[in-house]
């Protein structure tokens, strides 16, 4: 079972450079969500997609855009990246519309990103 | 605004202690609450969760109670097991909204 699948793994960048971390879930879940991880901090909401078709602002959403480009994938852009983006970014998705925070968030494994 | 609050780690306990994780919300209404683990290399997971007052989540031997007097649902765990080393985080849900609000997470480490 696949579940949440991001790609890539491990990327590194130039300060300025630009990339798209992929999302994709074969759960059929409605709503997705991009986090960011780091030390001291928790995780962060940056964008959410509660359902396909629709998009929203987190708490951290300076510098990055979002597609939810079909049921199954939510992408995350960075147009031109800066060092503060070094972070370990999470997809997650979660079942419902109805009661959306009692339903559990599935996790992917993570994409840990650099900017040099 | 809504908030979640966890006490700092690392925790460092020995084999078969006692383990209590401590979390404080704030919320305007009445949220639900998770424990999430996060073990080395992996995404997060779900452990348990409450969604109304004096409930109790419990999974693999873990137990929370949702305690809305004190805005309370500290993690606790009688007997710790090598295998239990992670990162613990405390959530919590507003019905109202598709966010789910993390604290900073805690580090438990089990020594033999």
């Amino acid at each position: 079972n696949a579940g949440v699948t991001q790609t890539p793994k491990f990327q590194v960048l130039k300060t300025g450079q630009s990339m798209t971390l992929q999302c994709a879930q074969d759960m059929n879940h409605n709503s997705m969500y991009w986090y960011r991880q780091d030390p001291g901090m928790g995780l962060r909401l940056i964008y959410y997609s509660a359902s396909e078709g629709t998009t929203d602002k987190g708490e951290v959403p300076n510098g990055y855009n979002v597609s939810r480009l079909n049921k199954r994938e939510f992408s995350l852009r960075l147009e031109s990246a800066a060092p503060s983006q070094t972070s370990v970014y999470f997809c997650a998705s979660r079942p419902g519309t109805v009661s959306p925070n009692t339903g559990e968030l599935f996790f992917g494994e993570g994409s840990r990103l650099t900017v040099l | 605004g809504d908030s979640v609050t966890q006490m700092e780690g690392p925790v460092t306990l020995s084999e078969e202690a006692f383990l209590t994780i401590n979390c404080t919300y704030t919320a305007t209404g009445y949220p639900s609450l998770f424990w999430y683990v996060q073990y080395p290399g992996e995404g997060l997971q779900l452990l348990l969760k409450a969604t109304k007052a004096d409930d109790k989540g419990s999974n693999k031997g873990f137990e929370a109670t949702y305690r809305k007097e004190t805005t309370s649902f500290h993690l606790e765990k009688g007997s710790v097991q090598v295998s239990d080393s992670a990162v613990y985080f405390c959530a919590l849900g507003m019905d109202s909204s598709y966010k789910l609000i993390f604290g900073s997470g805690t580090r438990l480490l089990v020594r033999p």
